[in-house]
């Protein structure tokens, strides 16, 4: 079985700083990664994913993630953020080897201040 | 493309009445479906998968016989919340799994709350 920790509950900062928002994963074997945002009372987004390949992942509005096997982490990270960017992000792995369920992290609420 | 919808977006009901939830994917088909619960201010717990003409898959500690889940179609599963009490209010998100030869993914309805009074 596999467990996701999301160090932050809550992250706050200032518009057009950078936000780093982090993921520590478990697993006994391969995985894929993906990062999710959520905007009030509505459903998931998915921000990027890990599969295979590169280990830096770019996702879309200005997103991107690091996936550090040996750290067993895939923190997301984003230079500049805007008010837009509130919202609830997840974390998520699912094993390579046992369909598609998804195993998400407690979530971290970043909230963009002006 | 890659839509997924969910009907109703909300619901209020009596303790003991039952509720059906639909969850739809509108562009493709998906023989896999998931149901989440989501409290509030809280991640998302995966219910139960459900599978094009067959029998869910649920989750452990979820009561099959409280949370129905039919997938007739390849487009379409529905949640019925049995009996509902207070205790069932929530955040219902369903997802469809889509496969492509390029990457598989879930795609996520916008969510049910649902409210027992």
């Amino acid at each position: 079985a596999q467990s996701v920790t999301q160090l932050d509950s809550q992250v706050p900062v200032f518009e057009e700083a950078p936000v780093e928002l982090r993921c520590n994963y478990s697993s006994s074997v391969s995985v894929y990664l993906f990062w999710y945002v959520q905007y009030p009372n509505q459903g998931l987004q998915l921000l990027l994913k890990y599969l295979s390949g590169s280990t830096l992942v770019k996702g879309i509005n200005g997103f991107e993630a690091e996936f550090n096997k040996s750290q067993t982490s895939f923190h997301l990270r984003k230079p500049s953020v805007h008010i837009s960017d509130t919202a609830e992000y997840f974390c998520a792995v699912s094993e390579r080897a046992a369909g598609n369920k998804l195993t998400f992290g407690g979530g971290t609420r970043v909230l963009v201040k002006p | 493309g890659a839509v997924v919808s969910q009907h109703p977006s909300w619901v209020i009901c009596k303790s003991g009445t039952s509720v059906k939830i639909e969850c739809r994917s509108l562009d493709f088909q998906a023989t896999t479906m998931f149901w989440y619960r989501q409290f509030p201010k809280q991640s998302l717990m995966l219910m139960a998968t459900s599978n094009e003409g067959s029998k869910a898959t649920y989750e452990q500690g979820v009561e099959k016989d409280k949370f129905l889940i039919n997938h007739a179609s390849l487009t379409l599963s529905t949640l019925t919340v049995t009996s509902a009490h207070p205790e069932d209010s929530s955040f219902y998100i369903c997802s469809a799994f889509r496969r492509t030869s390029g990457s598989n993914e879930q795609f996520f309805g916008p969510g049910t709350r649902l409210t027992v009074l």
